[in-house]
């Protein structure tokens, strides 16, 4: 166990049904990422936050995904009008940033499993 | 954007051997090399790192060489275990301007037989 929990571990929703989900980071961290993971490959950046602010977004994300991490603590994303190439794990990492450090840990949560029939 | 290639796709030795992992990324500004495990059920765990002005890191039966040149990095695994079956992905960043967002592998299932 990281410390990183997401909430719920699976999720099944019918195509064009809006579902959310959220991460609780590691309490001291100051950085939170979305990743998506399909069966066979990598985890891909989807957004990372500093704080309560969203740095970078990557163009996977389309407008049916949003992000927030309001308060800099817990983070929530968003999926509207699921389709079914939706359907993937999605993980959250957090990680304590620190200016000029050559690197930058992120543990990971168990992830949020999602199909979308 | 960076590439990384990651071989093989499926790895199965005996308790007891070594395993190798191979990456190659495309972004030779890329300067930060994280290897994950992944066991079923669970998010990618960071197991080493190496950033590139290092050619070689050790951590017990785990070891991570790079070369610039080529740009390709390896995982070895010595005196393999049955708990060190899991899945393998390596990683690239650049972390140069506060950014570490890595582009992973498709990654390696690692098979040790008791």
């Amino acid at each position: 166990d990281t410390g990183v929990s997401q909430d719920p571990r699976h999720k099944i929703t019918k195509r064009g049904q809006n579902v959310t989900f959220r991460c609780d980071p590691i309490s001291e961290h100051n950085r939170l990422y979305w990743y998506r993971q399909t069966l066979g490959q990598g985890p891909e950046f989807l957004t990372y936050f500093q704080n309560e602010a969203q740095l970078e977004k990557s163009r996977l994300l389309s407008d049916r995904f949003s992000a927030e991490r309001p308060k800099g603590s817990f983070s929530t994303l968003e999926i509207q009008r699921t389709e079914q190439g939706d359907s993937a794990m999605y993980l959250c990492a957090s990680s304590a940033f620190e200016e000029g450090a050559y690197q930058e840990t992120q543990y990971f949560g168990p992830g949020t499993r999602l199909l979308v029939l | 954007g960076e590439n990384v290639e990651q071989h093989p796709s499926t790895l199965s030795v005996q308790e007891g051997d070594s395993a190798v992992i191979k990456c190659t990324y495309s972004d030779s500004a890329s300067n930060y090399f994280p290897w994950y495990k992944q066991e079923l059920g669970k998010g990618p765990q960071l197991i080493i790192d190496i950033r590139s002005n290092v050619g070689e890191k050790k951590d017990q039966r785990i070891a991570v060489t790079l070369n610039k040149t080529a740009k390709h990095f390896s995982l070895h695994i010595t005196e393999t275990q049955p708990e060190d079956s899991a899945v393998y992905f390596c990683a690239a960043s650049i972390t140069t301007g506060g950014s570490y967002i890595p582009t992973f592998g498709r990654g390696t299932s690692l098979i040790v037989h008791p």
